[in-house]
């Protein structure tokens, strides 16, 4: 069964020290979106993809974090400099279309982030 | 905004014990909603989901959820719970945009 792929899995960095985060939806889908999810909270997107074009990054904090899917493909997510309330778990989803009863997101396993 | 409220943080129940989670979302116009599910370890996968048609919505593992327009709920419900159904359960409403706006989560402990 196809999958979303993310890594690292775990990734442990100190404050302003520069991460990435690097996610491969499943194949043919053309929505990506990267969700941040906080100990104790539902998750919460951050940027959203439609091929190679943002879609949605009002929720995105320009100033350190950055995303991008140059070839509408995989993505990779940045943050530079990391802070310490930056520590959650990043997840990537895919989708096949963005408006139709196929609008099923399938979840990657994420990637926890640890700012000490 | 939209947004999605779930009432309960933490359930605990003995197996064979009915389930209802709570879900109540904020916007009044046609919404499509969602109930996914995160086991121990494992990824967030979709349960259910509601756009239109019947208001009982049949998922996966026995779960249904009711969309009642009238009160803004789509709650969670299970006749009989088992103790691999200990997870985290999340109710979502699809944005504007096509992304997924969440509840907090509800955390369900099953008692052998």
């Amino acid at each position: 069964e196809a999958e979303v792929a993310q890594s690292p899995r775990y990734k442990i960095t100190e404050k302003s020290q520069a991460v990435a985060f690097w996610c491969d939806p499943i194949s043919g889908h053309a929505t990506l979106y990267w969700y941040r999810q906080i100990l104790g909270q539902g998750p919460e997107l951050l940027v959203q993809f439609q091929d190679e074009s943002v879609v949605d990054d009002s929720q995105l904090p320009k100033d350190r974090f950055s995303a991008e899917r140059l070839k509408g493909v995989d993505s990779t997510l940045k943050i530079q400099p990391a802070e310490l309330g930056d520590s959650a778990m990043y997840l990537c989803a895919s989708s096949l279309a963005r408006y139709s009863s196929y609008n099923e997101q399938f979840f990657g396993p994420g990637t926890r982030l640890t700012v000490l | 905004a939209q947004s999605v409220s779930q009432h309960n943080h933490h359930v605990i129940l003995s197996e064979a014990a009915s389930l209802e989670l709570g879900c109540n979302y904020s916007y009044g116009g046609t919404v499509n909603l969602f109930w996914y599910v995160q086991y121990p370890g494992q990824h967030l996968q979709l349960l259910l989901k509601y756009f239109s048609g019947d208001p009982l919505v049949k998922g996966i593992k026995g779960f249904e959820a009711e969309f009642i327009k009238s009160k803004f709920s789509f709650n969670l419900r299970k006749p009989s719970v088992q103790w691999s159904d200990t997870a985290e359960y999340f109710c979502a409403v699809r944005g504007s945009q096509g992304n997924l706006i969440f509840g907090k989560g509800t955390k369900l402990s099953v008692k052998p």
